[in-house]
């Protein structure tokens, strides 16, 4: 398996576009979610899905914030309009969830976005 | 809410020197609990996992036992290598009687070795 796919690996956007992050998780995984990590803040979570469902969005920073899941083998989160402060590094990870037991998560390699 | 404690970083050693990176969580139901690692400009990779209690986890010569009695998985290695300069993330997953399949992670904690 290829693993989580992220693209782009790298953005660089002007303060005011709009912007795509896109995620294909793992085949058969049925949980998705997204991070953004920031030297200030660490890790934090943005929203999870489960089964293509938003289940948790509690961590999404504001409206400009919206994140999608039309089907099993694809994600995005949108950004508009962006602003310097969004610039970080937004991770996909998604993982099997069975009964009611927590399996391990894996990692995409991430999208560093730089808003300018 | 559940919730995972890691210790502070940076942690800086010299080569060859016992490692411990302390966790504690707080959890409503019976979760599973993970480190992972993190090397510069990656994303995060599973170190090693523990599902039930007094399980040990194991990999790369690093090891963590789940004790429930304490709610804690604390990270251990006899001799680290400069190769374990990263950052380590302790993180949990609701269990029995948890929320609907949350991760929830540590702060993280830097490790530096020097040679």
């Amino acid at each position: 398996d290829a693993g989580v796919i992220q693209s782009p690996r790298h953005e660089v956007t002007e303060m005011g576009q709009e912007v795509t992050l896109r995620c294909k998780p793992i085949s058969g995984h049925n949980s998705l979610f997204w991070y953004r990590q920031t030297m200030m803040r660490g890790l934090e979570l943005l929203i999870y899905f489960n089964n293509n469902v938003p289940i948790d969005d509690s961590g999404m920073p504001e409206d400009r914030f919206s994140a999608k899941m039309p089907n099993a083998s694809f994600s995005t989160l949108k950004i508009q309009p962006s602003e310097p402060r969004d610039s970080a590094v937004y991770f996909c990870a998604s993982r099997m969830r069975t009964g009611s037991r927590g399996t391990e998560a894996f990692f995409g390699q991430g999208t560093r976005l730089t808003v300018v | 809410g559940d919730s995972v404690t890691q210790m502070e970083g940076p942690v800086t050693l010299s080569e060859e020197a016992f490692l411990t990176i302390n966790c504690t969580y707080t959890a409503t139901g019976y979760p599973s609990l993970f480190w992972y690692v993190q090397y510069p400009g990656e994303g995060l990779q599973l170190l090693l996992k523990a599902t039930k209690a007094d399980d040990k986890g194991s990999n790369k010569g690093f090891e963590a036992t789940y004790r429930k009695e304490t709610t804690s998985f604390h990270l251990e290695k006899g001799s680290v290598q400069v190769s374990d300069s990263a950052v380590y993330f302790c993180a949990l997953s609701d269990g029995y009687g948890g929320s609907q399949g949350n991760l929830i992670f540590g702060k993280g904690t830097k490790l530096s070795v020097k040679p």
